[in-house]
């Protein structure tokens, strides 16, 4: 089974709907990102979560919101999605101040 | 700002080459540096992580280096193999923990 999920895998949704993105992990790691990737940009950190009771903005958290649930669940809302939140969203994980990060597979949303 | 550039964007070689993907920063003050690769449709597979008082790390054909006063990192890939061909992604750790991402390098191994 996968460390880090994320689930859906793929969404299509309508300017102005709500949308979550969820992320599980398995490995016990402290910190948890949300990141998006378009492309000729790379990823871009949007929020990052050190533990249950530490959120923190990230370079491109307007229009986002986030919710850590618990230590392994960290998600990712769009209050009211925008086609150019178009995007590959990636969560990922670490454990510690230097630990190497390890990522989800990803969600495709797309927003028309 | 840190800014993270790769270069070539795109490179094609035949199988059982040896290749080097270039990967430079403008920040030298960076936590470390972590190489990754992704397939087309998925995820990111991390690859080596170096950290900042570290010259180099390696993983079976892979060899990354990091110059943290030039601002540069290399991955070299021995005997590249067809299964190679990804995307090649440099990010560095700019503090805690935020990660910052070069575009990539696309690789073609073609058998």
């Amino acid at each position: 089974d996968a460390d880090v999920t994320q689930t859906p895998r793929n969404r299509i949704t309508k300017t102005g709907k709500r949308i979550m993105l969820e992320c599980s992990q398995t490995k016990g790691h402290d910190r948890m990102y949300w990141y998006r990737q378009d492309p000729g940009l790379g990823l871009r950190l949007i929020y990052y979560s050190f533990d249950v009771k530490d959120i923190n903005k990230g370079e491109i958290s307007d229009g986002y919101s986030v919710s850590r649930q618990a230590q392994a669940k960290f998600s990712l809302s769009l209050e009211s999605a925008i086609p150019n939140q178009t995007a590959l969203y990636f969560c990922a994980t670490s454990f510690g101040a230097l630990g190497e990060q390890y990522f989800g597979p990803g969600t495709r949303l797309t927003v028309t | 700002k840190q800014e993270v550039t790769q270069i070539p964007a795109a490179l094609s070689v035949p199988e059982g080459e040896n290749l080097v993907l270039n990967c430079s920063f403008t920040d030298s003050a960076i936590y470390n540096l972590q190489w990754f690769r992704q397939d087309p449709g998925k995820g990111l597979t991390s690859l080596l992580l170096i950290q900042s008082s570290q010259r180099e790390q390696t993983s079976g054909r892979l060899n990354a280096s990091l110059d943290k006063s030039s601002g540069r990192s290399t991955l070299y890939i021995a005997a590249s193999q067809p299964g190679d061909s990804a995307t090649y992604l440099c990010a560095v750790g700019a503090g805690f923990q935020k990660l910052v991402f070069g575009t990539g390098t696309r690789l073609l191994v073609s058998p």
